[in-house]
């Protein structure tokens, strides 16, 4: 099983403080990458689903890139809110399975201080 | 509204015993999946099904079952072979298998302690 990495493993911030993370994964057999919000005791819920190598997807305040020669995606949240408090997961998918099968990484839990 | 239900939320398991998880979606999704997390992990793929009748393997099958005889319903069993089945199982659902872009809708969870 090829890794999908992400970090930090977690990260603090003060509202309104804007922050990002990374994702990354290998750069060959790319076939999608997803980017999920956790809130604790409720369902993942999809953010964005990124297939071409530069594509930048925007949601509010939250955005991601996509760098698929380097293996590598980020998500911005600018000006944190409490509420932006959660786990966020990147799952990528390889072309070699038809895109069927996804490679989730640890995630980054994200902390919003009022 | 369409969703995936997920029961029981938390489950208690003695040494030795079968338990079933259940997992159930009202999305007319073709396919569904089960994860595993443990702590400081990724989601971990157990089963996957992508038509009625039909299911696969995934990475950590070893110890767990699965059935598909209706589309809405994908359960699966923990069996005494499971090694070590303390953690938090995840199912999820999405509109195709192979080919299809979407991501997945995800239950809330079934968390698994063995005591």
């Amino acid at each position: 099983i090829l890794n999908v990495e992400q970090s930090p493993q977690s990260l603090h911030v003060q509202e309104g403080d804007s922050t990002n993370f990374t994702c990354s994964f290998p750069s060959s057999n790319f076939y999608a990458l997803h980017w999920y919000r956790w809130e604790t005791a409720k369902s993942p819920e999809a953010l964005f689903v990124m297939t071409l190598n530069g594509d930048e997807k925007k949601k509010g305040r939250i955005s991601a890139t996509l760098n698929t020669k380097e293996g590598y995606s980020y998500l911005y949240i600018k000006g944190s809110q409490p509420e932006d408090s959660a786990t966020y997961l990147c799952a990528w998918r390889p072309w070699d399975t038809g895109g069927f099968k996804t490679i989730f990484g640890a995630g980054t839990r994200l902390f919003v201080k009022a | 509204d369409g969703g995936i239900t997920q029961s029981p939320k938390y489950l208690f398991r003695k040494e030795g015993q079968n338990v079933t998880l259940s997992c159930e979606q009202n999305l007319n999704h073709d396919a569904m999946y089960w994860y595993r997390q443990d702590p400081g992990q990724g989601l971990r793929l157990i089963y996957y099904s992508q038509i009625v009748n039909d299911f696969q393997k995934g990475d950590i099958a070893e110890g767990y079952s699965v059935s598909r005889e209706k589309k809405e319903s994908f359960p699966l069993t923990v069996t005494s072979a499971q090694k070590n089945p303390t953690a938090f199982y995840l199912c999820a659902s999405s509109i195709g298998g192979q080919g299809a872009i979407g991501g997945y809708t995800f239950g809330s969870g079934t968390r698994l302690t063995v005591v």
